[in-house]
């Protein structure tokens, strides 16, 4: 079965600070990753994907992820975040029709 | 094209009665996906129904149900509601049988369980 691990519940990062929010999964054959946004009280939106090719995705807003197979891992980026980047950020792994996302990282942003 | 709706956005039951809740997918999105978002247990897979049938369904039990019409707007329903039903419930569509599964949200029903 598949499966995704993000081990930071929370995150605090100062404005103007690169970011990178971790991401392990679990899937037999070649995932197709997703980070998704939610902001409060709303739904979620789709930041940037991976289906193959360049390890190295852009996405919305600034944000990039880098797949590493070696290691099981699609952690996301930010090389300076802004105080509207707070929010709770999930990843997903697609297998069989579903989409099987990851706990959330609540992220906070200090001025 | 507009995105994904979701009515109502917020709804507020009592112990043992039932609730529908209707989600509405982008013009030409065949599929539609149901999640149950709780603090607890972050976000879980419902059922997923493309051209009317159910395709896929997580592990819930059968007081969760759902539809999809012709058109492929979508329904869930929950009957004899309990407290832990109290969730957001978002819907999500996807082009047609997408195998990259890339799913589109709606902005969610807001269901609280007194």
């Amino acid at each position: 079965a598949q499966s995704v691990t993000q081990p930071d519940i929370h995150i605090t990062v100062s404005e103007g600070a690169s970011l990178e929010l971790r991401c392990n999964y679990s899937y037999g054959a070649t995932p197709y990753l997703f980070w998704y946004v939610q902001s409060p009280g709303q739904g979620l939106q789709l930041l940037l994907k991976y289906f193959s090719g360049d390890t190295l995705v852009q996405g919305i807003k600034g944000f990039e992820a880098e797949f590493k197979r070696s290691q099981s891992s699609f952690n996301l980026r930010k090389p300076s975040v802004h105080w509207s980047d707070a929010a709770e950020y999930f990843c997903a792994v697609s297998g069989y029709s579903t989409l099987t996302f990851g706990k959330g990282t609540m992220l906070l942003v200090s001025p | 094209k507009a995105g994904v709706t979701q009515t109502p956005r917020y709804l507020i039951k009592t112990r043992g009665q039932q609730v529908t809740l209707s989600c509405s997918p982008i013009s030409g999105h065949r599929s539609v996906s149901w999640y149950q978002q709780t603090p607890g247990q972050g976000l879980q897979f419902l059922f997923e129904y493309f051209s009317e049938t159910q395709r896929n369904k997580g592990n819930f039990p059968g007081r969760f149900s759902g539809r999809q019409f012709s058109n492929s707007r979508s329904e869930m329903n929950v009957s004899t509601l309990e407290l832990g039903d109290s969730a957001l419930y978002l819907c999500a569509s996807s082009p047609r049988d997408s195998i990259t599964n890339e799913q589109f949200f709606g902005p969610g029903t807001r269901l609280t369980v007194l």
